[in-house]
């Protein structure tokens, strides 16, 4: 069946990097594009990044560009989210999710992955 | 960048209400509009895509509209499996940003 699984969080130091990778399954994934979407403990939804079907377009939140970098590996039906220079307000958890996108995103995230949480401590 | 300015942050209601949730944008979004449902520890689950598409499976209690930059997302008749999060979120150009949220609470 369709699904996504995020995996690579962890407890780490500030000013450290780490890489989330988020397999997909059940679908033609080399046809979608993909969002990384983080939440604080007790906040909102926060938009971190896309990348489109063919890595021909990435989008970064103000708050993580020059930091994050999303990249897919179609072969492996994989997208990552590496994360460098880490800050304790990057903690939460981290969830993909699969969309269709353009010139914009029309299809909206229908289908997310159970999330893993990072941790940004000293 | 868009903002979204989503309210109520919090709504207080009964079984067998009707509520509605707004969110403006702080600019043209045609209809690239999303709503998501979230229940604590769970992930989201996309309500309503094209800010009035209601997906398949999702209960016919849910509707969404638009009305220039405005968007409203109603259930009506609330469900106890309704009290929940709710955020919006604009598709339109990146950043892909959402609205704060509306926690959705049982009177």
């Amino acid at each position: 069946q369709v699904h996504l699984a995020e995996s690579g969080g962890t407890v780490v130091q500030p000013g450290t990097s780490l890489r989330l990778s988020c397999v997909a399954s059940g679908f033609s994934f080399n046809t979608y594009a993909f969002h990384w979407v983080r939440q604080a403990p007790g906040k909102g939804l926060d938009w971190v990044a896309v990348i489109w079907y063919d890595g021909s377009y990435k989008y970064y939140a103000d708050s993580v560009k020059g930091r994050f970098t999303i990249s897919r590996d179609n072969s492996k039906t994989t997208v990552y989210l590496e994360m460098n220079s880490l800050r304790p307000e990057d903690t939460g958890v981290y969830y993909c999710a699969r969309d269709r996108c353009s010139t914009s995103c029309y299809a909206g995230m229908d289908v997310w992955g159970q999330g893993t949480t990072v941790t940004v401590s000293s | 960048d868009i903002q979204m300015t989503q309210s109520p942050s919090s709504l207080s209601a009964s079984i067998g209400d009707r509520i509605t949730i707004t969110c403006r944008a702080t600019q043209n979004i045609d209809n690239y509009l999303n709503w998501f449902q979230q229940r604590p520890g769970q992930a989201p689950i996309l309500l309503i895509s094209r800010a009035s598409d209601s997906r398949r499976g999702v209960p016919s209690r849910f509707s969404g509209s638009r009305s220039g930059t405005d968007f409203t997302l109603t259930i009506t008749s609330l469900q106890p499996e309704d009290f929940a999060s709710y955020y919006c979120q604009q598709t339109y150009s990146g950043p892909f940003t959402f609205g704060q949220g509306t926690k959705l609470e049982m009177k």
